[in-house]
């Protein structure tokens, strides 16, 4: 599986939208980004995943490149609750293999 | 159901003691996972099963790390001998078919080896 790269630490006003980068330059045409967020002290949350449209969903939209070698989780009106460590995966939807492999992720601050 | 459950959420322990972890997955999940994190990094895989067969296992999984999941349902992590390199969050996270959304994740139990 591919392997991403996301900025460490970001910071979003509330009420604004914040934008999530996450680079996955060798990704292959059937692996599947999904993307995950972690609040503290609880287990991660599962948020969205695409293969190369760009999805909504209730909690968030995921904004895949053409040439699918980055994305941009956006959450359209954050709010303090959203701030967490969010993590970019990318992964073969029907894989055997089971091993997401999870880097550090972003961690988001939502400020008032 | 109210999603994945672990107990206990928190366990200390002295070193060279052994503990176990419990995981109630949702009930129709068929898939069930283990991760174990330390701070500031992602959860890393452990092991995996499907029903009651354990199709995977990390070479993290050391053997003093036991897992089991009878009859399909509950799982259990055992650790033996623990060392102080064991303290971490241990997660569990159950899925269906073709994980159209993903793992579900329980809150983990976080241990502490003393």
């Amino acid at each position: 599986d591919a392997k991403t790269t996301q900025p460490t630490s970001m910071d979003c006003a509330e009420g604004r939208a914040a934008n999530l980068p996450c680079n996955h330059s060798t990704i292959s045409g059937n692996e599947y980004v999904y993307w995950y967020r972690q609040i503290h002290s609880q287990g991660p949350q599962y948020i969205i995943h695409g293969l190369k449209n760009n999805e909504t969903n209730e909690m968030a939209s995921l904004i895949i490149t053409e040439d699918r070698k980055s994305s941009t989780l956006i959450l359209p009106h954050a709010t303090l609750r959203d701030t967490a460590v969010y993590y970019c995966i990318v992964k073969r939807r029907m894989d055997s293999n089971y091993q997401l492999i999870w880097g550090a992720g972003t961690k988001l601050i939502i400020k008032p | 159901d109210t999603g994945v459950s672990q107990d206990p959420r928190h366990k200390i322990t002295k070193r060279g003691q052994n503990v176990t972890f419990r995981c109630d997955p949702i009930s129709e999940h068929n898939r069930l996972y283990w991760y174990r994190q330390t701070l500031g990094q992602g959860p890393e895989f452990l092991t995996y099963f499907q029903n009651e067969a354990q199709l995977e296992k990390s070479r993290l999984l050391s053997d003093r790390f036991s897992a089991e999941r009878p009859k399909g349902s509950f799982s259990t992590l055992e650790i033996q001998r623990t060392e102080q390199g064991d303290s971490a969050m241990y997660l569990c996270a159950s899925s269906w078919g073709q994980e159209t959304y993903g793992y579900t994740f329980g809150s983990g139990t976080r241990l502490t080896v003393v």
